[in-house]
Order: C-alpha cells, then structure tokens, then sequence
C-alpha cells in the first residue's frame, strides 16, 4: 500500500510569492491534515478536511489555505510569502473510527525555504 | 502555538541502557500517538493509545496512556544506535476536534 505522498518535496520563493503543495493520501483515508513544523514552533495543526469539507482550522492567518478534491487529494496554498513561512509542510492522512479517534500516518513533507 | 510539555528535551545514553520520555498536558485528550522522526523525514507511527492506562507494545517500545488522561509515558529498551533521531507526542482532544496537539519533542542520542 502506498503511503501518503507529498510534492514538491524541497522548494524555493521569495517573499511575495505563493506556492501550493500537495498531497495525496493513503488509498481509502478520507480524512487529510496539515501541520507546519519549524524549530522554534515544533509541529502545529494548520487545517483538517474529510470529504471535500474543512472540519477544523488551526491558529494561521488568512494567507493560509487549503481544499481537498473528491479523490481525497489535497492541496494547501500560502499566499504572499513572509521569511516566517519557511518551515517544513507535513500533510497526513487517517481513517476515522467511529470513536472520533484517528491516526495520523504522515508524508515526508514539503521543505518550503523563502528567501 | 500550542505544543505539550515534552521531557526530556535531548538525552545522550549509552548503547544498551533504556530510556523514558514523557508527555504532560493540562487538557484531557482521548488518544494519545508516539512518533519518531529523522532528520528531513516525516514523523513515523510508533505506538497510538486509545484508553487511559492502557500499556501497550511495539518491540523494545513500550508506551502508556496516562490514567488521568492528562499524560503518556514511552519508554524504549536496550537502545541501539539506530534509535537516534526525535521523538514526538501527540495528543487528540476529545472526539469532534480532529487535530492533535504536539510534544515539544525529545532529541535521542545513542552513544556506541
């Protein structure tokens, strides 16, 4: 089984810019998070989407974006680049118990570097 | 951001000896992950946790879910040297939220 893959795996902008990563997760994981991780920050939830909806929204502004398409494919966009945003952009996917429990299986991330 | 209370933050240990880290929360949450990560890869599944004080095993892994639900435990055996790398936490609310809270992480390093 495939596990979740995430492209571009390294890349480069400048301050300004935008740039849209993607994700697709593991075959029948309907459910894709997003995390950004940073040294000083460690890992922090950005978005969660089940079934082309956003379930839960972490503590980012705005120019933080995201959707998933009926295939469970997702993508993330951040808009007008700060040096702030350089980090590495993890995606995960999950089954979802009946519970609410899920488990979290993680690509190798987007390693974003804004100059 | 929000993260967990990690410790310990790194430890150097001997091939062999066995090492604890734990995490502590102020919230309840409902499971509890552990994960390892290398350097430039994502976090890799080691253990999930679904019930307080619940042990559960993976190998020389051994983690548990704290019984006031307010903490885990992850302790791995006879260490190797390819045992190094970070080790995170990660603890889900209560159903309904779908995000997980984060350790701040425990940097593992295996001296031969």
């Amino acid at each position: 089984k495939a596990g979740v893959t995430q492209t571009p795996r390294y890349l480069i902008k400048t301050r300004g810019q935008q740039v849209t990563l993607s994700c697709s997760p593991i075959s029948g994981h309907r459910s894709v998070s997003w995390y950004q991780q940073t040294p000083g920050q460690g890992l922090q939830f950005l978005f969660e989407y089940f079934s082309e909806t956003q379930r839960n929204k972490g503590n980012f502004p705005g120019r933080f974006s995201g959707r998933q398409f009926s295939n469970s494919r997702s993508e993330m966009n951040v808009s007008t680049l700060e040096l702030g945003d350089s980090a590495l952009y993890l995606c995960a996917s999950s089954l979802v118990f009946d519970s609410g429990a899920n488990v979290l299986t993680f690509g190798a991330g987007s390693r974003l570097t804004v100059l | 951001g929000q993260q967990l209370n990690q410790s310990p933050q790194s430890m150097f240990i001997q091939e062999g000896e066995d090492v604890s880290m734990n995490c502590t929360s102020s919230s309840i949450f409902n499971t509890w992950l552990w994960y390892k990560q290398d350097p430039g890869e994502g976090p890799v599944l080691l253990i999930a946790l679904y019930k307080a004080g619940e042990l559960t095993s993976n190998g020389r892994l051994t983690a548990q879910f704290g019984i006031t639900r307010k903490d885990s435990f992850l302790n791995i055996s006879a260490s190797i040297p390819s045992d190094v790398g970070i080790y995170f936490c990660a603890g889900q609310y209560t159903s309904g939220t779908y995000k997980y809270i984060f350790g701040t992480g425990t940097r593992l390093k295996v001296l031969a």
